[in-house]
């Protein structure tokens, strides 16, 4: 069965660090990756995603995912993380078994400290 | 501005009440979403739609329902059936193409009376 886990429920790092959520998949073919955030009370917003290609994806706000075949990981980074990226954040992929709808991670909660 | 409308943003239905949210979209999307949200969890499906008049159950469809009548228009029915209807929904749209992301709108806060 095609999944995604992202196995922290919740990262917290001091404003001005880099920071990493992570997200590990599980699919039978190419995986078709994504990552959204979401502020309180508000709808999803859409990142970034891997397709094909380069393993470096840049997406938007400066963050910026790795996808990593061998380790089946795709996760989020930013260099230097702003109080204002304190958020939900939702990996997701692609479930090519159920026409195409997308399978999502639990979500991890990002907590920048000033 | 292009983008996913839906209302209320907050809503409460009393016992053995349907309450009907809405979702209209101006993107030209054909294929659009509905899930459901509680605390601690992830996205649920709870049905799709990927042309108009044409729409499948997600993974928690039993005590909703939808229709898609216009391309614009994704309403979702929750019916007195949905025994613990308390989530925050959200509308989703997205265009044809395998890689291509789907937009969310702002949600729909659903309580209990």
């Amino acid at each position: 069965a095609q999944s995604v886990a992202q196995p922290e429920d919740q990262v917290n790092v001091a404003e001005g660090n880099p920071l990493t959520v992570k997200c590990t998949y599980s699919v039978s073919g190419n995986p078709y990756l994504f990552w959204y955030v979401q502020y309180p009370n508000r709808g999803l917003q859409f990142l970034l995603k891997y397709i094909t290609g380069d393993n470096l994806v840049k997406g938007s706000y400066g963050f910026e995912a790795e996808f990593n075949k061998s380790q089946t990981s795709f996760h989020l980074k930013k260099p230097s993380a702003l109080v204002s990226d304190s958020a939900l954040y939702f990996c997701a992929v692609r479930d090519l078994d159920s026409n195409y709808q997308l399978i999502w991670g639990a979500g991890t909660k990002l907590i920048i400290k000033p | 501005d292009g983008g996913i409308t839906q209302s209320p943003k907050y809503l409460f239905r009393k016992e053995g009440q349907n309450v009907t949210l809405s979702c209209e979209q101006n993107l030209n999307h054909d294929a659009m979403y509905w899930y459901r949200q509680d605390p601690g969890q992830g996205l649920r499906l709870i049905y799709y739609s990927q042309i108009v008049n044409d729409f499948q159950k997600g993974d928690i469809a039993e005590g909703y329902s939808v229709s898609r009548e216009k391309k614009e228009s994704f309403p979702l029915t929750v019916t007195s059936a949905q025994k613990n209807p308390t989530a925050f929904y959200l509308c989703a749209s997205r265009e044809t193409g395998g890689g291509q992301p789907q937009h969310f709108g702002d949600g729909t806060r659903l309580s209990i009376l």
